[in-house]
């Protein structure tokens, strides 16, 4: 098994640009969950899919944020008009779903976002 | 509704023990533990289904109190590698849910 990827891994951006961040979750995974850390927080959920349907946003993805997971495989993350706020370790997870919840979410390395 | 996490922080000398307290106030399904150095990714330790099993990983275990709603996850004869922050993530009664997490306990090994 090759594990969950992200790219990129470092992002800086201006204030007020778009960033975009892909995962590519662990194959055979239907489920894909995206996260944010901040310094001296556990991950925070944003948002996740089964397969390429968006099943649950958290009430801290504002409009500025956008996800999709086009064929159910890799997935996008999207930040318009980025904020200073936005700054943080954006988190990337797949969890192979079914199995009666007896399995887990594996998390990618992160993209960290400095929004200057 | 977030888990609660206790210590916030906790300082140990190589050998020694250590218990990480994780309680939920919803019903859960299951606890998972985590284990993350600082700039890299979270890594899965165990997972804890309801049913109050304990697990085992090396030096490392877990238990699961379904009836309290708390899981302890234990370290002993710690040593330097056990360094890093721990995290629990709690799935609720329905199962396969995005799990929520702790803000993580700070564990420091020293020689």
């Amino acid at each position: 098994d090759t594990g969950v990827s992200q790219d990129p891994r470092h992002k800086i951006t201006k204030r007020g640009q778009n960033v975009t961040f892909r995962c590519d979750p662990i194959s055979e995974h239907n489920r894909l969950y995206w996260y944010r850390q901040t310094l001296g927080q556990g991950p925070e959920f944003l948002t996740y899919f089964q397969n390429e349907a968006q099943l649950e946003k958290s009430r801290l993805l504002s409009d500025r944020f956008s996800a999709e997971r086009p064929k159910g495989s890799f997935s996008t993350l999207e930040i318009q008009r980025t904020e200073q706020g936005d700054s943080a370790m954006y988190l990337c997870a797949s969890r192979k779903g079914g199995g009666g919840g007896t399995d887990t979410q594996y998390f990618g390395p992160g993209t960290r976002l400095t929004v200057l | 509704q977030q888990p609660v996490q206790s210590p916030q922080a906790v300082i140990l000398r190589e050998g020694e023990d250590a218990v990480i307290n994780c309680s939920s106030s919803k019903a859960l399904y299951s606890v998972h533990w985590y284990r993350q150095k600082h700039g890299e990714a979270p890594v899965f330790l165990m997972i804890l289904l309801k049913g109050g099993e304990q697990k085992g990983h090396e030096k490392i275990s877990a238990s699961f109190n379904e009836k309290k709603q708390q899981s302890s996850l234990y370290l002993t004869a710690s040593q330097l590698s056990y360094s890093g922050t721990y995290f629990c993530g709690t799935d609720s009664v329905l199962g396969n849910t995005p799990l929520v997490f702790g803000k993580g306990t700070r564990l420091s090994v020293i020689a």
